[in-house]
């Protein structure tokens, strides 16, 4: 089986700018949660979606987002970009609806802000 | 909110030592987690459980749900098993997937 998949792996942004990242879970995997992490915060809970729905969501600004697609692909947006989003973004996907279930974890996208 | 303290830091061995990596929480989970993570960012689920000791290879993790307390031992340690090592646990507040973090314990083992 694929694992988890991310794209792009690598982006460099200005600030004022928006990005989307993907991620594609492994299959059979409707949840996707997607997390920050930067040197000063460690990584951090961002949002996560079951079956197209928005479950969860962590103390992050409006400008970051999110959906999932029925194929359970999930994309994340960041808009009007500043120089402290710079950080590695990473998805997980887990088969169901509870944290007992394993979490796998993509690449990570690492996403430079100038 | 949960909170997870991690010890050490930083971690330093020779080649062949014993490695304990230790995690505690504040409250009562359902599930903890041991994460690995090589320089270039790339997180593997080592281990999730519940109740007591899980093995894999040279890797063991144990916890004990009274204490809120787990521990990652590394049997005979090698150069590659240098990465930083992460317990997470769930968030009680909500339901589905949200994990909280500890800051992560720094191994590295010389050869």
């Amino acid at each position: 089986k694929a694992g988890v998949t991310q794209t792009p792996r690598y982006l460099i942004k200005t600030r004022g700018q928006q990005v989307t990242l993907s991620c594609s879970p492994i299959s059979g995997h409707r949840s996707v949660s997607w997390y920050q992490q930067t040197p000063g915060q460690g990584l951090q809970f961002l949002f996560e979606y079951f079956s197209e729905t928005q479950r969860n969501k962590g103390n992050f600004p409006g400008r970051f987002s999110g959906r999932q697609f029925s194929n359970s692909r999930s994309e994340m947006n960041v808009s009007t970009l500043e120089l402290g989003d710079s950080a590695l973004y990473l998805c997980a996907s887990s088969l169901g609806q509870t944290v007992a279930h394993e979490q796998y974890f993509g690449p990570g996208t690492r996403l430079t802000v100038t | 909110k949960n909170e997870v303290e991690q010890s050490p830091q930083n971690l330093t061995a020779q080649e062949g030592e014993f490695i304990t990596i230790n995690c505690s929480y504040s409250v009562g989970i359902s599930a903890l987690h041991w994460l690995q993570q090589h320089p270039g960012g790339g997180i593997v689920s080592l281990f999730m459980l519940s109740s007591g000791k899980k093995k894999h290879g040279r890797l063991i993790a144990t916890i004990n749900i009274q204490e809120k307390h787990s521990s990652l031992h590394i049997t005979a340690s090698h150069p590659r098993d240098s990465a930083v090592y992460i317990c997470a646990v769930p968030s009680l507040e909500t339901s589905g997937s949200r994990l909280t973090f500890g800051e992560g314990t720094q191994l590295t083992v010389n050869p």
